[in-house]
C-alpha cells in the first residue's frame, strides 16, 4: 500500500545551519507530496506541497522537490532559525482518493 | 476567515465511557476529515465526510463512529473508551473532495486522556 517514510528525529541543529528532512514514498500512480509542520501545543500546518513530479514546492523559506526517480521529497533549508523548531511531517494523497497519509513525523530542535 | 476550530481542547474520561468531539471547519469548506495522533503510530487516518455522507474511512474499530451535519459542522463520537484512546484528535477541513492536491487545513485538536 501507499506510504511515506521520514527520518526519524530528533534532529538538533544550531541557529543559521543548513537543514535537510529525508522524505520518500511509495505509492501506485501520482501522488501529491505535502509538508506539514506542527508547533507545540498547535495542530497542523501545510507548509508546502507539490502535485506533479519535478515540482518544487517552497515557503518561508524552505523547499522541497518531487522527485519522481528517486520517489523522495526531502524538505530543506539553508538557514534555520529557533522559531523553526517544531514537528515536521511529510506526507501524500494517493490520485484515486483524498486521504492523506502520514509519515511519523521528525521532531527538529533548533539551538541559539 | 476564522480557522478550523475543535471543541473542547482537553477532555478527561475513564475507560468505558463515552466522548463526543467537535469540528466547526473554515466557511465555505465541505469536507472534514478526523485523525488520530499519538507517540507510538503517529498520525492515522479515521474517516472523512462531504455533505453529510462518510467518504472514506480509516482502520479503525467501529467504536469510533462520525457524522457531519448540514452546515458542514462535524462530530466524532468514540464509544467504550479504552485507554489506547488517549490521544491528541484532529480535524482538517477543505473545501471539497477535488481530485488529489487538494489543501487541507487543520484545528487545534482536542487531547483526550482516558483513566
Amino acid at each position: 500500500g501507499d506510504s511515506v517514510t521520514q527520518m526519524e528525529g530528533p534532529v538538533t541543529l544550531s541557529e543559521e545551519a543548513f537543514l535537510t528532512i529525508n522524505c520518500t514514498y511509495t505509492a501506485t500512480g501520482y501522488p501529491s507530496l505535502f509538508w506539514y509542520v506542527q508547533y507545540p501545543g498547535e495542530g497542523l500546518q501545510l507548509l508546502l506541497k507539490a502535485t506533479k513530479a519535478d515540482d518544487k514546492g517552497s515557503n518561508k523559506g524552505f523547499e522541497a522537490t518531487y522527485r519522481k526517480e528517486t520517489t523522495s521529497f526531502h524538505l530543506e533549508k539553508g538557514s534555520v532559525q529557533v522559531s523553526d523548531s517544531a514537528v515536521y511531517f511529510c506526507a501524500l494523497t494517493p490520485n484515486r482518493d483524498d486521504k492523506i497519509i502520514f509519515g511519523k513525523g521528525t521532531r527538529l530542535h533548533i539551538l541559539p | 476567515k476564522a480557522g478550523v476550530t475543535q471543541t473542547p481542547r482537553y477532555l478527561i474520561k475513564t475507560r468505558g465511557q463515552q466522548v463526543t468531539l467537535s469540528c466547526s471547519p473554515i466557511s465555505g469548506h465541505r469536507s472534514v476529515s478526523w485523525y488520530q495522533q499519538t507517540p507510538g503510530q503517529g498520525l492515522q487516518f479515521l474517516f472523512e465526510y462531504f455533505s453529510e455522507t462518510q467518504r472514506n474511512k480509516g482502520n479503525f474499530p467501529g467504536r469510533f463512529s462520525g457524522r457531519q451535519f448540514s452546515n458542514s459542522r462535524s462530530e466524532m463520537n468514540v464509544s467504550t473508551l479504552e485507554l489506547g484512546d488517549s490521544a491528541l484528535y484532529l480535524c482538517a477541513s477543505a473545501r471539497s473532495l477535488a481530485p488529489s492536491g487538494e489543501t487541507q487545513y487543520f484545528g487545534p485538536g482536542t487531547r483526550l486522556l482516558v483513566l
